[in-house]
């Protein structure tokens, strides 16, 4: 089992929808959790960060957090063709940041 | 403030050879990381380095080693490259480890 998995994709949603994006991580021990964003051919960009049990919202962004179900997502509203891209789950584990390999999202007009 | 920066953005070297990778990070960052992406297998871990120490290594071979300067500059060796080495090297660096910033990384081809 890897220690961070996400649906490779492609999540295609059409413009103006809410974009829905999952996360489950292996070790219940894990404390601390982020979304990165990576278009084409660039670096990763970091969106939100979540500690905490429940929901953190950023303008256009969820994060949502169920330590129970070791389950972790990403809710984007009002989806934008700007924000199709690769979308990377990583999870804090003893220091090592550890990834999951990205689920691709695609925004049509 | 500065990003973090990486050079160089891109190198072709063959196999056999060895090669060096620098990351500067962002002022006032302590850790830096060090990632392999590759389209198989993702963001993979390299090694941490905290105050000039290596705090966590992944599971590579010895071939790749790191070192960390005390203006929290750091770079990466890869030895002997081998074809498989061909990626982007992505170096992160960060306050405490847990919220970090990438680099642009460098490109690396082995042929």
């Amino acid at each position: 089992q890897k220690e961070v998995e996400q649906n490779s994709g492609p999540l295609s949603v059409p413009e103006g929808a809410i974009a829905s994006l999952n996360c489950t991580y292996s070790d219940r021990g894990s404390q601390s959790f982020f979304w990165y964003r990576q278009y084409s051919g660039k670096s990763p960009e970091l969106i939100m960060f979540i500690y905490s049990n429940g929901d953190k919202e950023d303008g256009r962004f969820t994060a949502q957090l169920n330590k129970a179900s070791q389950y972790v997502s990403l809710l984007i509203r009002d989806s934008q063709p700007s924000d199709s891209a690769t979308y990377l789950c990583a999870v804090l584990n003893t220091d090592k940041l550890i990834f999951g390999t990205g689920t691709r999202l695609q925004v049509f007009p | 403030k500065a990003g973090v920066t990486q050079t160089p953005r891109y190198l072709i070297k063959t196999r056999g050879q060895q090669v060096t990778l620098s990351c500067s990070p962002i002022s006032g960052h302590r850790s830096v990381s060090w990632y392999q992406q590759t389209p198989g297998q993702g963001l993979q871990f390299l090694f941490e380095y905290f105050s000039e120490t290596q705090r966590n290594k992944g599971n590579f071979p010895g071939r790749f080693s790191g070192r960390q300067f005390s203006n929290s500059r750091s770079e990466m060796n890869v030895s002997t490259l081998e074809l498989g080495d061909s990626a982007l090297y992505l170096c992160a660096s960060s306050p405490d480890s847990a919220l970090q910033y990438f680099g642009a990384g460098t490109r690396l081809s082995v042929l």
